[in-house]
C-alpha cells in the first residue's frame, strides 16, 4: 500500500487566494482526519470523517475553512480566503475502526505558506 | 490547556545516554499510543498500550502505561542520533487526542 497520499507537498500562495489541499486515505480505512501543526500550537485536529460523513468539525478555525469527503478514497480541505496566519503544515491521517489500537496512518503533510 | 501534558518539551543529549519522557493527564484513557515524527514527515505509530501497568519494549525503547491509565512514559536506552525526532503521545477518548510532544535531539 502506498500509504496516505497528500498533495501538494508544498504550497506558497498570496493572502486572499483560495487553497485546496488533497488527501487519499489508505484503502479500507473508514476514518479520515485533518490536522494542522505549528510550533506554537502543536498538532490540532481540524475535522474528522467516519464513513465519509463529517463527525466533528469543532476544530475548524472559522468559516474560511471547509472540508469534504465525496467518497471513501478522496478528501479535500479548502481555505478561502487564505491568510498569513494559516501558514502551517497540514496533515491528513486515516484509520480503521477509530484507530484506537492500530493507530493512525499519517500522510507526509502539505506545508502551506501564505504571504 | 492540553489534555495530555508531555515533558520535557525539549531534550538534547549525547549519543549513548539514557532518557525518559513523560505523558500525563487527569483523564483515564482506554488506550494510549506513542508516535515519532521526523522532520518533513508525518507521525509514525511506535506502540499502543491498553492495560494499566502494561510495559512494552521495542528494541531500545520501553513504554509503560500507568496503573490508573492516566499517564505513560517512554524510556530510551543508549540513545542514538537516529532517535532524534518529535515524540507524541495520544490518548483514546472517543478518538485519539494528541499531546504537544517532546522534541528530542541526540548528538553524535
Amino acid at each position: 500500500d502506498a500509504g496516505v497520499i497528500q498533495s501538494p507537498r508544498h504550497e506558497v500562495t498570496e493572502m486572499g487566494q483560495e487553497v485546496t489541499l488533497r488527501c487519499k486515505p489508505i484503502s479500507g480505512h473508514n476514518s479520515l482526519f485533518w490536522y494542522r501543526q505549528t510550533m506554537m500550537r502543536g498538532l490540532e485536529l481540524l475535522i474528522y470523517f467516519n464513513n465519509n460523513v463529517p463527525i466533528d468539525d469543532s476544530g475548524m478555525p472559522e468559516d474560511r475553512f471547509s472540508a469534504k469527503m465525496p467518497n471513501a478514497s478522496f478528501s479535500t480541505l479548502k481555505i478561502q480566503p487564505s491568510e498569513p496566519r494559516d501558514s502551517a503544515v497540514y496533515f491528513c491521517a486515516s484509520s480503521q475502526d477509530g484507530g484506537l489500537v492500530a493507530g493512525y496512518t499519517f500522510g507526509s503533510g502539505t506545508r502551506l505558506t501564505v504571504v | 490547556t492540553q489534555l495530555l501534558e508531555q515533558s520535557p518539551q525539549f531534550l538534547s543529549i549525547q549519543e549513548g545516554e539514557n532518557l525518559t519522557v513523560y505523558c500525563n493527564s487527569s483523564s483515564v484513557f482506554s488506550s494510549l499510543q506513542w508516535y515519532r515524527q521526523e522532520p518533513g514527515e508525518g507521525p509514525v505509530l511506535l506502540v499502543t498500550v491498553v492495560t494499566g501497568g502494561e510495559v512494552k519494549k521495542l528494541k531500545r525503547l520501553t513504554f509503560q502505561f500507568g496503573d490508573a491509565r492516566k499517564d505513560s512514559s517512554l524510556h530510551i536506552t543508549a540513545a542514538q542520533p537516529g532517535d532524534t525526532g518529535l515524540y507524541l503521545c495520544a490518548g483514546a477518548l472517543g478518538i485519539m487526542r494528541f499531546g504537544a510532544g517532546t522534541r528530542l535531539t541526540v548528538k553524535p
